[in-house]
């Protein structure tokens, strides 16, 4: 099956710096790809949608400076926290829709991002 | 109101019951329903998928949609410890429109 892999799974860094997280769809071209944010014990909320070579369309409330996305080439879209600080904590999850697979959306295994 | 409710849980039950996960949905427009599970700290994986009313049965899974009553469930039969997880609803109205919209998750443990 189409696998869709998420680096670094586990990320640990001070506040004020930046982390950069990478979405990378493996056997597939992936035309869109989405960057979602869950706190624990709560569900997906999507920060931002890609397309790739245009620019990421942000949900209401998600700040496009701070959370910078790039969807460079069909299968790769990084997603890049600046400045983070420790509200920004949390577990980043990326998912990539298949091109000719219109139903299926497959997701990355997920960032746990934890700033100091 | 939310779009989508589910109840978060957490349900436990003994292994080898039936489980029935559920969701509501406000939105008539919606038209595709999926499940997905998630493992604790993964990302969430497509369990089943329906298009409008009626069932859809994968092995030990069934998914149930009634349009009607804006209704949709999961059934887990011969439960197993590994079916230990977030369940999570999801439905779209087409896929031109591109965004999910999700269920808060049920937390489920199979107790052996």
């Amino acid at each position: 099956g189409a696998v869709v892999s998420q680096h670094p799974s586990w990320v640990i860094c001070k506040s004020g710096t930046s982390v950069k997280i990478e979405c990378r769809s493996l056997d597939f071209q992936a035309t869109t790809m989405f960057w979602y944010r869950q706190f624990p014990k709560q569900s997906l909320m999507l920060m931002a949608t890609s397309n790739e070579g245009s620019k990421a369309t942000y949900e209401q409330g998600v700040e496009k400076d701070k959370f910078l996305i790039n969807h460079a080439s069909l299968t790769l879209s990084t997603l890049t926290v600046t400045s983070a600080h420790p509200e920004d904590s949390s577990f980043y999850i990326c998912s990539a829709r298949a091109r000719g697979l219109n139903e299926k959306l497959f997701f990355g295994s997920g960032t746990q991002l934890s700033v100091l | 109101q939310k779009e989508v409710e589910q109840d978060p849980g957490p349900l436990s039950v003994p292994e080898g019951a039936i489980v029935s996960l559920n969701c509501t949905y406000s939105n008539s427009a919606f038209q595709y329903f999926m499940w997905y599970r998630q493992y604790s700290r993964k990302g969430p994986e497509l369990l089943m998928y329906t298009y409008s009313s009626g069932n859809k049965e994968d092995g030990r899974f069934t998914a149930q949609v009634d349009k009607s009553s804006k209704y949709i469930s999961l059934f887990i039969r011969d439960s197993q410890p590994s079916d230990s997880a977030t369940y999570l609803c999801a439905t779209i109205s087409n896929f031109g429109n591109e965004k999910l919209t999700f269920g808060t998750g049920t937390r489920l443990t199979i107790i052996p």
